[in-house]
């Protein structure tokens, strides 16, 4: 199994640009979720998924949108980058919720100029 | 929502010494886990330890929900523990995981 897989690994963005990151996962995991670190902030949630068709806001979600069409992928997609949107983001999936033990990807560091 | 606090925030170790690093939290503690991230970037998952204690070669964690943290121990410190630890549980046991700030560790030879 490749487990959770991103693409990008890097991204440089100039601000107003858009840009999706891809994420997927062979586990056939039903929740995904996507999470920014910043320094000295720890990680901190964007959306979420429970399943295919469904999403949900974690604790930042603007600027941020998601869907979820397949059981294996949950892209992110920033329509008009902002500085302030230069962070990494990881993408995880689990079998369930909070409760289930997180498999994370290898992440993708975004700079937006 | 739920707060998530760390200690120590920065920690240096010699290799060979023992550490323990603790997550205190604001809210009741459903479903914890402890996740290392190594220099690369990589996350990893520890431990899923909702109460009890667990052990894992030279890793073990204590976690006491009635009284709202987690403590993870590190015996026999290598340079390879060397990264961020960080803990987190969702809001209510639901779909929210919550992460602390972390615990910066470096291992000394």
């Amino acid at each position: 199994n490749a487990g959770v897989t991103q693409t990008p690994k890097f991204q440089v963005l100039k601000t107003g640009q858009s840009m999706t990151l891809q994420c997927a996962q062979d586990m056939n995991h039903e929740y995904m979720s996507w999470y920014r670190q910043d320094p000295g902030m720890g990680l901190r949630l964007i959306h979420y998924s429970v399943g295919a068709g469904i999403t949900d806001q974690g604790e930042v979600p603007n600027g941020y949108n998601v869907s979820r069409s397949t059981t294996e992928d949950f892209p992110l997609r920033l329509l008009s980058a902002a500085p302030s949107q230069t962070s990494v983001y990881f993408c995880a999936s689990s079998r369930g919720p909070g409760g289930y033990e997180q498999y994370f990807g290898p992440g993708t560091r975004l700079t937006v100029t | 929502g739920i707060q998530v606090e760390q200690s120590p925030p920065d920690l240096i170790l010699q290799e060979g010494a023992n550490s323990t690093l603790r997550c205190n939290f604001s809210d009741s503690v459903n479903n914890l886990q402890w996740f290392h991230q190594n220099p690369w970037g990589q996350l990893i998952n520890l431990f899923y330890i909702p109460s009890g204690t667990k052990q894992n070669g030279r890793l073990s964690a204590t976690t006491v929900a009635t009284e709202r943290y987690s403590l993870l121990y590190i015996s026999s410190s290598q340079t390879t523990d060397s990264g961020v630890y960080f803990c987190a549980s969702p809001e209510g046991g639901g779909n929210k995981l919550t992460f602390g700030t972390g615990t910066q560790l470096k291992v000394e030879l």
